[in-house]
Formats: C-alpha cells, structure tokens, sequence
C-alpha cells in the first residue's frame, strides 16, 4: 500500500491553463504539505496543513491555492498556469506539527512533474 | 541565503569506494534528517538525528551531528551502484518549517 499518492505523476499543459494535483496519505498523519523542486533540485515548501488548517504559506503566488477536504488529502490547484510553474511538485505528510516535531520525518509521494508550455 | 548548505554538490564515485557527504547549518540545529531521493522519485527517509554527538547507522550509510558546528555528516561505507541518487539533509526550525539542504548528487561507476 502506498503511504503517500499523488495523481497525475506526470502533467503536461499550456500556459494559461487551470490544472490540479491530488494527494492522499494512508498513515494516519494530521499534517501535510506541499513542496516544490525546482530544475537544481532545491525543495521549497509551499503549503502545510495541519487537520485541514493552513499553517504555513511560503511566498507562492495566489495562483496555487491548497484544498484540504479531510486530513488525508491535499490538493494543490494552479491557476493561470506559466512557464516558471513548471517543476516537480511534492506532496508530503508527518505526525502532528507541535511539540514532537521535531521527532517526526516528513514521508513523501513520489512527486508530479507539470510541464508548462 | 540557503540555510542548510550541503557539500559537495556532486560527487562521483567508483564502486566499492567510502564517501562523506556534510550539511552545514546557518542556524541552530533541532534535530536534522537525512533523506534519499533516486532520481525521478520521491524522497526516502534515512535516518533522523537529534542530539549532539548522535551517530546512527542504516546498512552501510552513517550519519553524526555534531551540535555546536550545526553540522552533520553522512558517510557510505563500500558504496554500491544502488546508493546512486541525491541526497538531502532537512531540519526545522523554530517556525516548524521543514526546509531542505541543497542536495548532494551522488553517482557511482560499477
């Protein structure tokens, strides 16, 4: 079974577009976030979530916007898709952000890789 | 500036040979966590550190973190073409942000 899913691995689309990637944890976790990898391979967070609440949000553009139905599932949508979109996005999951933080490592999908044209 | 720094970007190595990967901190260290990804895939957790002095081994890849230079290594013993990926130091920080090192590419000829 899959710990962390993320749908589409792959996504390709033009400029302008509105595009959406899902992402579901099977372990149990109350936090999620998001993550993006950029052509170096640096990882940036985006999102996190902690029991459907935003907890952090980096400096992204307001077109991407996070949809947190239930705790095990995070969505990222992307609107007015542009060329710097494109990268390797990653959805990631870990106990409870509080105290035991530090104590919990962050468990990763396997990523979407968007493609903006 | 990047707050964990990671040396060196690259690395290529012939099988069989040890190799030590380092993760320097710009800020003080709670707990530092050293991730694998192969390439085209997802991240895999190695091996969590916490304390000064702390060593922990998995198979043949042993991290230490050394506190007070907020630094930690990781060092392959023997290394293998399947150690082959990037790997990644992470840490939080007072804000409870996870944020990552700027990775190391590792490569190794049979």
């Amino acid at each position: 079974d899959t710990a962390v899913s993320q749908t589409p691995k792959y996504l390709v689309t033009q400029m302008g577009n509105d595009k959406s990637i899902k992402c579901e944890q099977n372990l149990g976790h109350d936090t999620m976030y998001w993550y993006k990898q950029d052509s170096k391979k640096f990882l940036k967070i985006m999102f996190s979530y902690n029991n459907k609440e935003l907890i952090i949000n980096e400096t992204v553009p307001n077109r991407f916007s996070p949809k947190s139905p239930d705790k095990a599932h995070l969505n990222l949508h992307i609107n007015s898709l542009e060329l710097g979109d494109s990268a390797v996005y990653f959805c990631a999951s870990s106990r409870y952000l509080g105290q035991g933080f530090y104590n919990s490592p962050l468990h990763f999908g396997n990523g979407t890789r968007l493609t903006v044209t | 500036s990047q707050e964990l720094e990671q040396s060196p970007q690259s690395l290529i190595v012939q099988e069989g040979k040890n190799l030590t990967i380092n993760c320097t901190s710009s800020k003080t260290l709670y707990g530092l966590y050293w991730y694998k990804q192969k390439y085209g895939e997802g991240l895999i957790f190695l091996m969590m550190l916490q304390k000064g002095g702390e060593e922990k081994s998995h198979e043949k890849i042993t991290a230490k973190l050394d506190e007070k230079k907020q630094q930690s290594s990781l060092h392959i013993t023997a290394s293998q073409p399947s150690h082959a990926g990037i790997y990644l130091c992470g840490a939080a920080n007072t804000g409870n942000q996870f944020y990552f090192g700027t990775g190391t590419s590792l490569t190794v000829i049979p």
